[in-house]
């Protein structure tokens, strides 16, 4: 299995601040890399697909980068909306995904 | 609108069998991908099994292969999950999603919550 190391594990920024969610495979993915938000009690919303597609209806504030082993997820100018899990997801060999990241607020 | 509604969760002993399905609406159901994905209560997301849109291609997660089935009805929008042998420590909520066209899990449903127990 592919595994995936997400870091921070949680991430506490103020409101405007710009965001950054890291993700390593341990093999290459070759952009097989989705992201996802996970409100509380709510169930996880696609919003990066290919490691930098935005899905339909996720703001723009929100992009995805990289290649290879290694991906991120920018949130930009943070929202208080935003505050929730992220967890990145590789999709290149059978679905697996990272641990998670909490964000918060300061 | 797309929607998926997952049903037929509950409390079940050890051994025991269960189970769920997954209703779908607001998309040409025979046309895509589903999959179950779990999450154990405060834990991060675990992949269970996929199912092609024909039923053709079918995987499992190694932590339920032989013991779960994958099914899916088209002429009835359901997708379907058989789980058998359950132990403790498939306790989690299961969320039925449609696999996206490009890749990922486009739509979730909302979950139906599994617990195991004596």
């Amino acid at each position: 299995d592919i595994q995936m190391t997400q870091s921070p594990a949680s991430l506490s920024a103020s409101l405007g601040e710009t965001v950054t969610i890291e993700c390593r495979a341990s093999e290459d993915i070759y952009n097989g890399l989705a992201w996802y938000q996970q409100k509380p009690g709510k169930s996880p919303q696609l919003l990066i697909y290919n490691a930098n597609s935005l899905h339909t209806g996720v703001p723009s504030r929100f992009s995805g980068s990289g290649s290879g082993t290694q991906y991120s997820l920018k949130i930009n100018s943070l929202q208080s909306e935003d505050v929730a899990s992220y967890f990145c997801q590789q999709y290149y060999n059978y679905p697996t995904f990272g641990g998670g990241t909490k964000l918060e607020l300061k | 609108e797309v929607q998926l509604v997952e049903s037929g969760g509950g409390l079940v002993q050890p051994g025991r069998s269960l189970k769920l399905s997954c209703l779908a609406s607001g998309f040409t159901f025979s046309n895509y991908g589903m999959n179950w994905i779990r999450q154990a209560p405060g834990k991060g997301l675990e992949w269970v099994a996929s199912i092609s849109s024909s039923s053709s291609y079918i995987y499992y997660a190694d932590t339920v292969k032989g013991r779960f089935t994958i099914s899916r009805d088209n002429a009835k929008n359901t997708l379907y999950l058989q789980m058998t042998s359950l132990r403790s420590e498939d306790t989690a909520l299961y969320y039925c999603a449609r696999q996206g066209p490009p890749g990922g899990f486009d739509y979730w449903g909302q979950g139906v919550m599994v617990t195991v127990s004596s």
